[in-house]
């Protein structure tokens, strides 16, 4: 099983800074199929990056992601209030993990 | 546009067999063309991968669930299922039906563009 390990687990800024979450893989993730979703309380995840830098449809251009290997981050540029939720990474090379989650909260 | 809508009954008792029922719209649940998922996630906790369905019967499944777990396809009534025998107190969680991006044709083992709303399933005596 290829355990993927986020951090920091929480990420406390404010609206209109950086954000910069982490996520390492116990072993590297073939053709850099790792994957990124945003949870907000109540509703089911959604699919933000895929390919680990290529952008989901409709998804703003204040997200990306860049990493291969073991080592995979996802940035979001400047912080808008509806960004504040919990972030999980996925691999899908072989049977999909996800990482236990960084959560962004309001400073 | 695909949407999932999952259906169940939200109350088991332990040793009792989960059954979910997940309605497809939008697309032919027996098309070549589509792969289907099932993933969980405990209240308060993370997202756990169940398995998966593609090219209409093959099947792939977490290996901590793999003997209790059966995915399958209905497509009379263009639904997926999902079956979990002898659950206990540890299976209580929030079950999402799941979808790659339609263009997807590479491998049984996909990240999910499309998600069902979740339905509870709460396992208590």
């Amino acid at each position: 099983e290829n355990v993927l390990t986020q951090s920091p687990g929480t990420l406390f800024l404010s609206p209109g800074e950086r954000a910069t979450l982490s996520c390492r893989a116990s072993q590297s993730v073939r053709s850099s199929w790792l994957a990124w979703y945003q949870q907000i309380p109540g509703q089911a995840p959604r699919l933000l990056i895929y390919a680990a830098s290529s952008r989901a449809t409709g998804i703003p251009d204040r997200f990306s992601g860049s990493g291969s290997g073991t080592d995979f981050t996802l940035t979001i540029s400047r912080l808008e209030p509806e960004d504040f939720a919990v972030y999980y990474c996925q691999q899908y090379a072989t049977p999909p993990t996800f990482g236990q989650g960084t959560k962004v909260e309001i400073k | 546009q695909l949407q999932l809508q999952e259906s169940g009954p939200g109350l088991l008792k332990p040793s009792e067999t989960l059954s979910l029922t997940c309605t497809v719209s939008g697309g032919s649940i027996s098309s070549s063309a589509y792969y289907w998922g099932w993933i969980r996630q405990p209240p308060g906790k993370g997202l756990e991968w169940i398995g998966s369905m593609y090219q209409r019967g093959t099947t792939y499944y977490n290996p901590s669930l793999d003997s209790r777990v059966t995915i399958s396809v209905d497509p009379s009534k263009n639904q997926l299922s999902l079956k979990l025998t002898s659950v206990t107190a540890a299976d209580t969680a929030v079950y999402y039906c799941v979808s790659p991006p339609q263009d997807w044709h590479s491998s049984g083992y996909f990240h999910m563009a499309h998600w069902g709303q979740g339905t509870l399933v709460i396992v208590s005596s």
